[in-house]
């Protein structure tokens, strides 16, 4: 069965420090797609990132980086000197090549929270 | 610009009145779908559509309808909402779906009173 899990339910930090959200996923695909999203708190869902199974390389965005792990099945992001407008809910997903609905399979989202 | 529309941003209702979500997407997709999202669940799948006229129910279907009469606009209908139906609910767009980037509206802050 496919699953998302996003074990941290809230996250609080201090500005500038680091922070490693965490996913794990579950596939019975060998091609499957993964994404992060960011939802701040005027509530839309910004696209941050999409990895294909095929490409474990890992990202680097500025402050933001992926590691994706498929011997672990994991997908983490990492911010790095976080800051304020870090805050904002961050959603894992899934989706299937062989899925015949199209379906993004979420987390249950990580709340962080960056203090000044 | 490309986008994915939705209408009301915000909407107020009293329980078994009937309202009407829209979406509406300018790149010709020909996938379409909508998910709603509640607290400690993520985003949950209701209804998707592959293209025009072909919908089907996705993972919490009930209460709800839609209909794909033409490929830009894919409309969300609570024919009698229920308090349980309070979400934030999003549409989105793709291409075909399975993996290909897909496009989110602003989403509907939808309360049933």
């Amino acid at each position: 069965a496919q699953k998302v899990t996003q074990a941290q339910t809230e996250i609080s930090v201090v500005e500038k420090e680091d922070v490693t959200l965490d996913c794990v996923y579950e596939t019975r695909d060998t091609t499957y797609y993964l994404f992060w999203y960011k939802q701040p708190p005027s509530g839309e869902l910004v696209f941050l990132i999409r990895r294909n199974s095929f490409d474990e390389q890992n990202e680097i965005s500025g402050r933001y980086s992926w590691n994706f792990q498929k011997s672990t099945s994991s997908f983490n992001f990492t911010i790095t000197a976080s800051q304020v407008v870090d805050s904002a809910v961050y959603f894992c997903a899934l989706s299937e090549a062989g899925s015949n609905t199209g379906k993004l399979i979420f987390g249950q989202g990580t709340t962080l929270q960056v203090k000044p | 610009e490309a986008q994915v529309t939705q209408n009301p941003r915000y909407l107020i209702t009293v329980t078994g009145k009937k309202l009407t979500v829209t979406c509406s997407q300018n790149m010709n997709h020909e996938y379409m779908s909508w998910y709603r999202q509640d607290p400690g669940l993520g985003l949950r799948q209701i209804y998707y559509s592959m293209n025009v006229e072909v919908t089907d129910k996705g993972d919490v279907p009930e209460g709800y309808k839609v209909s794909r009469k033409e490929k830009r606009n894919f409309p969300l209908i609570l024919e009698s909402p229920s308090p349980n139906q309070t979400s934030l609910y999003f549409c989105a767009s793709s291409l075909k779906g399975q993996g290909v980037g897909y496009t989110f509206g602003s989403g509907t802050r939808l309360t049933v009173v």
